[in-house]
């Protein structure tokens, strides 16, 4: 079954410290993943998926399909990126995405 | 281009009233979702859509109905609220293509049910 795993409910960073969010995922075939955040009082949006390969934001995400993770990472944290986090695994087919349980960052000024 | 609109935004229940969500996207997308979002739960989905008239389960449909009547418009009804309704409901919408497209999120439905 697909799976997806955050460890951390919450996290609180230093501004200026690196940010790292986990993101561990089970599945049979090739995985396709995605973070998404939500910002106070906005939608939930794409961040970044890991077969882009971009930055955005700072944020750069990459897949490890031996250790099965997508980890999240910032080397320099801001206030701006204190937000509701959340990682995903696409479905084949009908698109469907099934998200992890969420990690909501606080940076620290 | 209003993307994805959620009517009403907040809204009180009492246990065993029944209500219908209203979600609307502009964007001509054929596939649209419903899901709710719970503390420590993230977002899990309840129904969803991959085109008009068609309409499947997803992992927590217990409690929920929905139609797909129109392309733009996917509803999703409680016939009789419980208290374990309660939560924020997200409707979502995406086109599908060969490589992925994102899905697109509404502003989202705040429900308590007493």
């Amino acid at each position: 079954a697909q799976r997806v795993t955050q460890p951390e409910k919450l996290l609180s960073v230093f501004k200026g410290a690196p940010v790292e969010l986990k993101c561990n995922y089970s599945y049979s075939g090739s995985p396709e993943l995605f973070w998404y955040v939500q910002y106070s009082r906005q939608r939930l949006q794409l961040l970044l998926r890991h077969i882009s390969r971009e930055s955005i934001k700072g944020f750069t995400a990459d897949l490890n399909k031996g250790e099965t993770s997508f980890h999240l990472k910032k080397p320099f944290a801001q206030e701006e990126d204190s937000a509701m986090y959340y990682c995903a695994l696409r479905h084949f087919g009908n698109e469907k995405l099934t998200f992890g349980t969420g990690t909501r960052l606080t940076i620290i000024p | 281009n209003a993307g994805v609109t959620q009517t009403p935004k907040f809204r009180v229940l009492k246990t065993g009233q029944s209500m219908t969500l209203l979600c609307a996207q502009d964007m001509n997308h054929e596939y649209m979702y419903w899901y709710r979002q719970d503390p420590g739960m993230g977002l899990r989905l309840i129904h969803y859509s991959v085109g008009e008239g068609t309409t499947a389960k997803g992992e927590v449909p217990d409690g929920y109905n929905v139609s797909r009547l129109k392309k733009q418009n996917f509803l999703l009804g409680l016939e009789s609220a419980a208290p374990s309704q309660t939560s924020v409901y997200f409707c979502a919408s995406t086109q599908p293509s060969g490589s992925y497209n994102e899905q697109f999120f509404g502003p989202g439905t705040r429900l308590t049910v007493l």
